[in-house]
């Protein structure tokens, strides 16, 4: 069975910080991996998905398949980075790409 | 467009109560999802739809039923309220992409208290 873990439920850095969400899976298929975010009073939101590998927001998330990581970063921290960040894996086949969520991670950028 | 709408915001309800979780959506989705958040949980899938008259149960289906009579609705019945599912309900919705590229999108949730 598939499994995402996020170690720490919070983190709290200054403004300007660095800032490495952790997240690990389990899964003995190959995975897909995403990024999700909860700003306060927002709806939950896609923030990055592994395949594209892209830079949204600053942040930056690298797949690492022989450590089952899937960790997002941002070299400096920014106030508006602060919410609920979720990281999710689907291992569908086929068509019906349904998520699974890790527990979630607070982060809390303070001035 | 309004994206995925949800109704009531907020309810509270007694033990042994039922009552409907209203979800919509207006993006021509085929996929629907409903799951729960509880505190330091995470999200977990209550029940699936891939289309109009197909769905499928998630992780923790047990005290919920779903029906999806048309590609824009997803309602969620809870028949005999318990305090167990005092949680925030969170719809979902996407287009079938391959499993790379899915982007869920989500409604602004359903906070449920059961007293």
């Amino acid at each position: 069975a598939q499994r995402v873990t996020q170690p720490e439920k919070l983190l709290s850095v200054f403004k300007g910080a660095p800032v490495e969400l952790k997240c690990n899976y389990s899964y003995s298929g190959s995975p897909e991996l995403f990024w999700y975010v909860q700003y306060s009073r927002q709806r939950l939101q896609l923030l990055l998905r592994h395949i594209s590998r892209e830079s949204i927001k600053g942040f930056t998330a690298d797949l690492n398949k022989g450590e089952t990581s899937f960790h997002l970063k941002k070299p400096f921290a920014q106030e508006e980075d602060s919410a609920m960040y979720y990281c999710a894996l689907s291992c569908a086949t086929g068509a019906n790409s349904k998520l699974t969520f890790g527990k979630g991670i607070t982060l809390s950028v303070r001035p | 467009n309004a994206g995925v709408t949800q109704t009531p915001k907020f309810r509270i309800l007694k033990i042994g109560q039922s009552m409907t979780l209203q979800c919509a959506q207006d993006m021509n989705h085929n996929y629907m999802y409903w799951y729960r958040q509880d505190p330091g949980m995470g999200l977990k899938l209550i029940y699936y739809s891939v289309g109009a008259g197909i769905t499928d149960k998630g992780e923790v289906p047990n005290g919920y039923n779903v029906s999806r009579s048309t590609t824009e609705d997803f309602p969620l019945r809870l028949e005999l309220a318990a305090p167990s599912q005092t949680s925030v309900y969170f719809c979902a919705s996407s287009y079938p992409s391959s499993a790379a590229y899915n982007e869920q999108f989500f409604g602004p949730g359903t906070r449920l208290t059961v007293l």
